[in-house]
């Protein structure tokens, strides 16, 4: 089935900072959805991208699909520590979500 | 009002035991999920359930067995646990026409 592909593992960034983490496929998406979850708490969805080349903002994070739609970034622009946990991107595909392997992001205030 | 809610969120067991994990959700959604999270983070489906309907069993041991009452609940029976069940199981659930899913607070599963 299809996978993707989520990288870096894990990013420590310093209060301010910039971070960006990205989600990878070999083949075309359909869509593409992005979830964070905090250190001992459950995913949350944060936003879904379906058009190529879509760029979409919250506040402080910006989410992009690649024009191929075989790619897609999460951006958070200037860190703080409530920005702290693992970022997850997924693919939903036959009535389930295919997760990434997730992004685990800390933050050193 | 919490919208998808998971019993219990701790559980600790010996290797053999029988277990049972209960997820209720009151978003009225017609579709419910079981997901496994390893101790590396990784999400994977186990089961989804549309309207009590078996609709994924992603290869999941035949030691597992959900069991939804109605469209509200979904229940994981878990037989002769082994260590290798020791994860963190989350329902989840979605309402009809739409990928989003709302994720309980999960149940860390300890089998010792």
């Amino acid at each position: 089935g299809q996978q993707v592909m989520q990288i870096p593992q894990y990013q420590h960034v310093q209060e301010g900072e910039d971070f960006t983490t990205y989600c990878n496929s070999s083949t075309t998406l359909s869509n593409i959805q992005w979830y964070k979850q905090r250190p001992g708490g459950h995913p949350v969805f944060l936003i879904q991208l379906v058009k190529s080349g879509e760029v979409k903002k919250q506040k402080r994070l910006t989410f992009q699909f690649g024009e191929a739609k075989k790619n897609s970034s999460l951006h958070i622009t200037a860190t703080q520590t409530t920005d702290v946990g693992t970022y997850f991107c997924a693919l939903y595909q036959g009535g389930k979500l295919i997760f990434g392997q997730g992004t685990e992001l800390s933050v050193k205030p | 009002d919490t919208a998808v809610s998971q019993t219990p969120k701790y559980l600790v067991t010996q290797m053999g035991n029988d277990k049972s994990i209960k997820c209720e959700q009151n978003l009225g959604h017609d579709t419910m999920y079981w997901y496994k999270q390893d101790s590396k983070k990784f999400l994977k489906i186990m089961f989804s359930y549309n309207n009590k309907e078996l609709i994924i069993n992603e290869t999941v041991p035949n030691r597992f067995s959900p069991k939804s009452p109605d469209k509200a609940h979904l229940n994981l029976h878990i037989n002769s646990l082994e260590l290798g069940d020791s994860a963190v199981y989350f329902c989840a659930s979605s309402p009809p026409s739409a990928d989003t899913q709302y994720f309980g607070p999960g149940t860390r599963l300890t089998v010792l």
